[in-house]
């Protein structure tokens, strides 16, 4: 039973092409979260949402523009797709953004650019 | 300009050994230290934290050091396990709940 789950696993495409990535979490946390992974594994922040509502936004492209429904899902959307935007990105949440406590994080999803 | 710093790209320990993860830092705002243990193909998955108030926190076979005047933090897995066998990220937060991560340390535990 995912406690964060993150679709797809994987992803390739063309530059300049539009993608979604989707996640979900089913341990009735209120914040949620995007992290990029680069090539040389920085883990880095991009967005938080709590209770729907941005908290976090990090200097991020606007091509990249995160959505959350509702408090259990937060997607991310990317416009024209770039080589650079080639990364693991992980979703993640936590307990009503508790600091020094856990974010649990999905199991990320690799997106390839060509 | 990176403000968690884990300098030892990897470390290798024999089995039941202690093994010792280092982490520096370079703000002296961060109130909150974390440790992050990740699989490949997995999310991080979190270990253990400390508050800056704290300078020591334990749980079970892990524990973390906090020396607030050199920066420095640090994980001890005691006995080590092959099962360990991780990248382990060190991560911080000041005032938010915003992690700032450290590039990883890849532990090896053998037999």
């Amino acid at each position: 039973d995912t406690a964060v789950s993150q679709t797809p696993k994987y992803l390739v495409t063309q530059m300049g092409n539009d993608k979604s990535i989707k996640c979900e979490q089913n341990l009735g946390h209120d914040t949620m979260y995007w992290y990029k992974q680069d090539s040389k594994k920085f883990l880095k922040i991009m967005f938080s949402y709590n209770n729907k509502e941005l908290i976090i936004n990090e200097t991020v492209p606007n091509r990249f523009s995160p959505k959350s429904p509702d408090k259990a899902h937060l997607n991310l959307h990317i416009n024209s797709l770039e080589l650079g935007d080639s990364a693991v990105y992980f979703c993640a949440s936590s307990q009503d953004g508790h600091r020094g406590g856990a974010q649990h994080f999905g199991d990320g999803t690799r997106l390839s650019i060509l | 300009d990176q403000q968690v710093k884990q300098n030892s790209p990897s470390l290798s320990v024999q089995e039941g050994r202690i093994s010792i993860l280092n982490c520096d830092y370079t703000n002296s705002m961060f109130d909150y230290f974390l440790w992050y243990k990740k699989y490949p193909a997995e999310g991080p998955t979190f270990l253990i934290s400390i508050s800056s108030i704290k300078d020591k926190n334990e749980d079970g076979r892990f524990t973390v050091f906090l020396n607030k005047s050199a920066k420095h933090l640090s994980l001890h897995i005691v006995p080590s396990q092959p099962g360990d066998s991780a990248v382990y990220f060190c991560a911080a937060s000041y005032n938010t709940d915003k992690l700032i991560f450290g590039t990883g340390t890849r532990l090896q535990v053998f037999p």
